[in-house]
């Protein structure tokens, strides 16, 4: 079974520029969540999304952060304009499948540095 | 709101020996799920453990296993037989099961742990 699909790993730009991650998650999985993680602390939740549906964007910063997810299946994750304290690691995480619904499996990240 | 609190920012351990990692959590619900990630260097977060607030026996895989205390609000992770391919940051997260954030996590800050050949 493939995992969690991001891209892309890493990116780097200069603050006021927009960027878009993108995100594949496990086959069947029908919620998706989003985090950022700053280095040194815990993920911290951005958006939930069961099927093409969010169910929490209530952390996600709406005046410059934006996601949908297209068909219930990938999403993207947009930040505009970008700031310095977006420098991150942006972590996509999927669950539901024929498992434990209630466990979550993580894609590799996308490091993002904004100068 | 949930808080998860890992008071441990970085441990060490021999080879072969056995370490238990500290996380305790506060919620106002009876019943929730637990789980323990460990985060390679590589970034990617791989999920250890679980453990369901409604189950008294201790959670165990392999060479890890819990030490769950509810009335404590204690959720240790120990490690037997520490490799090298242990090390790692550990993740103590806590969720919800239904109702409004049902299964989101709430993280610790983590716990880096070094495995000494």
């Amino acid at each position: 079974e493939a995992g969690v699909a991001q891209s892309p790993r890493y990116k780097i730009i200069e603050k006021r520029q927009s960027v878009a991650f993108w995100c594949n998650p496990i086959s069947g999985h029908a919620t998706l969540y989003w985090y950022q993680q700053i280095l040194g602390q815990g993920p911290k939740l951005l958006i939930q999304f069961q099927n093409n549906g969010v169910v929490d964007d209530s952390q996600l910063p709406k005046d410059r952060f934006s996601a949908e997810r297209l068909k219930g299946v990938d999403s993207t994750l947009k930040i505009q304009p970008a700031k310095l304290e977006d420098s991150a690691v942006y972590l996509c995480a999927s669950s539901g499948g024929t498992g434990f619904s209630d466990t979550q499996y993580f894609g590799p990240g996308t490091r993002l540095t904004v100068l | 709101a949930q808080t998860v609190t890992q008071s441990q920012p970085e441990m060490s351990v021999q080879e072969a020996e056995t370490v238990t990692l500290s996380c305790t959590y506060d919620t106002s619900e009876s019943d929730y799920y637990l789980f323990w990630y460990k985060q390679p260097p590589s970034r990617q977060m791989i999920l250890v453990i679980r453990q369901e607030a409604y189950k008294q026996q201790n959670a165990t895989e392999n060479r890890f296993s819990v030490n769950f205390q509810k009335a404590a609000k204690s959720f240790s992770l120990k490690i037997s037989d520490s490799q090298l391919g242990d090390a790692a940051m550990y993740f103590c997260a806590y969720s919800p099961t239904g109702g409004a954030g049902s299964y989101q996590l709430t993280f610790g800050k983590g716990t880096k742990l070094s495995v000494i050949p």
